[in-house]
């Protein structure tokens, strides 16, 4: 059964950080694109960022370049986002998800970040 | 990037009867290689997204075959026949042709 755990979110104040970690299993990870997609309370859904199986490429939405920096651990199954210079719009529920064929196929149960001072 | 626009953003269903819903693309999603990838996901409240359909009607593996999903170029419908009470929530389609991928702004599905 494929299963996405995340964690690490909570409430930071704007312009600080946090890291997000996804821990996967279920599947063959190490030859899976991974992502990240948020939901702000009550809106709909953005994808934020991709990653390729070994980790050398990424994909960042504009808003968040620069700022975000998103990476896996293929001996741990796990991926993790670095979220620095938090802004309050950054505020969502952050999902990882799992890639299937040009979709996201698995989601995880999501974890909540709050960029509030 | 590629908007998606979602018609209607509200649907009021009769348990039993049919139910469909609409994305249009900002632009094409024909890739060069002559492929479309649209994706359908289902979100019930408080819980994550959950795929239905990709690459424009490919259903996942245990969804229903209720669910279908039809359409090309800039034009996409995700069709429930048979509505049936644990379908209410939200859908949302995804274009995966163009970096950055794109959602729709979702579509309430809810029993009248």
């Amino acid at each position: 059964e494929v299963q996405l755990v995340e964690s690490g979110g909570g409430l930071v104040q704007p312009g600080g950080s946090l890291r997000l970690s996804c821990a996967a299993s279920g599947f063959l990870f190490s030859s899976t694109w991974m992502g990240w997609v948020r939901q702000p309370p009550g809106r709909g859904l953005e994808w934020v960022a991709n990653i390729k199986t070994d980790g050398s490429r990424t994909y960042y939405l504009d808003s968040v370049k620069g700022r975000f920096t998103f990476s896996r651990d293929n001996a741990k199954n796990s991926v993790y986002l670095q979220m620095d210079s938090l802004r309050v719009e950054d505020t969502a529920v952050y999902y990882c998800v799992r890639h299937g064929d040009y979709t996201f196929d698995y989601w995880g149960q999501g974890t909540l970040v709050t960029v509030s001072s | 990037d590629i908007v998606m626009t979602q018609t209607p953003l509200s649907l009021p269903v009769t348990l039993g009867q049919s139910a469909s819903i609409s994305c249009t693309s900002s632009q094409s999603l024909v890739t060069s290689d002559g492929r479309t990838f649209l994706s359908w996901f289902h979100q019930r409240p408080g819980q994550p997204p959950r795929l239905l359909i990709y690459k424009v009607s490919y259903r996942l593996s245990g969804v229903p075959d209720r669910f279908s999903g039809s359409g090309a170029g800039t034009d996409f419908t995700l069709r429930i026949s048979r509505v049936e009470a644990e379908d209410v929530g939200l859908y949302y389609c995804m274009q995966a042709s163009q970096v950055p991928w794109t959602f729709g702004q979702g579509t309430k599905v809810e029993v009248k």
